[in-house]
């Protein structure tokens, strides 16, 4: 069954520490992979997308993903994290030419001052 | 620039009343469109999906149903709402690969 798994519910990181996110994904065919944050009461918004290439993909605000296919992951980093981080954030996998996404649960970051 | 507009921001329904979402795009022609709901504290899940006017994809059984009356306009609706159908309720547009989401809908049933 197509899935996607982000085992971390919650995370909470000082400002300015690293930081990495989890996602794990089980799927059929070649995966679209989406990272999204929503900040609460918002839509969501695309920090990055992998669909070919180069493994390591760049997203917007600072935020870079890693491809594994061996691991079936594709995990979102940031080196330096601030305050306006603070959202929660979608991992999220489809097919092709379609917006048929299968979302994670989202995991919710906290950032300490 | 693609710009999607959703209406109302919130909205507070007693059960069994009628519900009307809408959803309109601009910027872009003959874009997929979708309406997916996200439940407290759960990820979201795709309800209905369209390619184009008239064309109505349904990915769960629900009491819910949508409308694509024009090419970028895009309608939730239901005849009878259910306590379960609280959640927000977010609509999407694409053009190739990945999701452009709106601000999104908080449903309340009393």
């Amino acid at each position: 069954a197509q899935s996607v798994t982000q085992p971390d519910i919650h995370i909470t990181v000082s400002e300015g520490a690293s930081l990495e996110l989890r996602c794990n994904y089980s799927y059929g065919a070649t995966p679209y992979l989406f990272w999204y944050v929503q900040s609460p009461g918002q839509g969501l918004q695309l920090l990055l997308k992998y669909f070919s290439g180069d493994t390591l993909v760049q997203g917007i605000k600072g935020f870079e993903a890693e491809f594994k296919r061996s691991q079936s992951s594709f995990n979102l980093r940031k080196p330096s994290v601030h305050w306006s981080d603070a959202a929660e954030y979608f991992c999220a996998v489809g097919a092709g030419n379609t917006g048929k996404l299968i979302f994670g649960q989202g995991t919710t970051l906290q950032v300490k001052p | 620039s693609q710009t999607i507009h959703q209406w109302p921001a919130t909205l507070v329904q007693p059960v069994g009343s009628p519900l009307s979402l809408e959803c309109t795009v601009e910027g872009t022609s003959n874009p997929n469109l979708y309406w997916y709901r996200q439940a407290a504290g759960r990820g979201l899940q795709l309800l209905f999906y369209s390619v184009g006017i008239g064309q109505i994809s349904s990915e769960v059984p629900q009491n819910l149903s949508a409308s694509r009356p024009q090419d970028r306009q895009f309608i939730l609706s239901s005849k009878k709402l259910l306590l379960s159908d609280s959640g927000f309720y977010l609509c999407a547009w694409s053009v190739g690969q990945g999701l452009h989401f709106g601000d999104g809908t908080r449903l309340s049933i009393l």
